[in-house]
């Protein structure tokens, strides 16, 4: 199947600095990537939806200003956590659906990014 | 969207099969019923779809009622690392910015 990877695998970095999180479609091309975040016991939630070339749509409640995503290629998404912060503390998880328009069924996700903000 | 209803926990016998229901009373006729499963402090991972027919593949078989309104998931010969959290998901076809909406999960453990 499709394999989508993510980089770092875990980050700590401290509160008030910026991280990146890379999200690559490593044998497909992803018009459409998604980036969720988890909280320990609780289930994914989704930040935001990010189609190639465009502007990242985000679901209510979350800071297009402090959560920058970037699509910038068919193969690559980027989530930049700024001015970090104690709470931003969680597991961030990416997903890639490959194609253009078509209906698919599946989503193939990343193996998540733990960060850890001190 | 069609919300579904999961069993909080189950548990099953290593080499049993492992049937998890779910309940998606109010889903309408375009939805599908997606299960996906997540292995902890992994990403989810799709194991099956459905419409109305029941459907078969190598990792699991889905038997969605004839009036549609649930379902269950069989994991025929369950193993150990089948233990993770089991999602059911109702909603339409997934194409373009269609986003995927997770629930809380049935958390199955597989015991030796």
């Amino acid at each position: 199947g499709a394999v989508v990877s993510q980089h770092p695998s875990r980050v700590i970095c401290k509160s008030g600095t910026s991280v990146k999180i890379e999200c690559r479609s490593l044998d497909f091309q992803a018009t459409t990537m998604f980036w969720y975040r988890q909280f320990p016991k609780q289930s994914l939630m989704l930040m935001a939806t990010s189609n190639e070339g465009s502007k990242a749509t985000y679901e209510q409640g979350v800071e297009k200003d402090k959560f920058l995503i970037n699509h910038a290629s068919l193969t690559l998404s980027t989530l930049t956590v700024t001015s970090a912060h104690p709470e931003d503390s969680s597991f961030y998880i990416c997903s890639a659906r490959p194609g253009w328009g078509e209906i698919l069924y599946e989503q193939y996700f990343g193996p998540g990014t733990r960060l850890t903000v001190t | 969207d069609a919300k579904t209803t999961q069993p909080t926990s189950m548990d099953c016998a290593e080499g049993r099969a492992a049937n998890l229901p779910c309940n998606h009373s109010t889903i309408s006729g375009n939805e599908y019923v997606y299960w996906y499963r997540q292995i902890h402090s992994q990403g989810p991972q799709y194991i099956i779809h459905g419409l109305k027919n029941n459907e078969t593949n190598e990792m699991a078989s889905l038997i969605i009622t004839e009036d549609r309104k649930s379902s269950t998931l069989i994991l025929p010969h369950a193993t150990l690392r089948d233990t993770a959290v089991y999602y059911c998901i109702a909603q339409p076809p997934q194409g373009g910015s269609e986003k995927l909406v997770f629930g809380k999960g049935t958390k199955l453990t597989v015991n030796p």
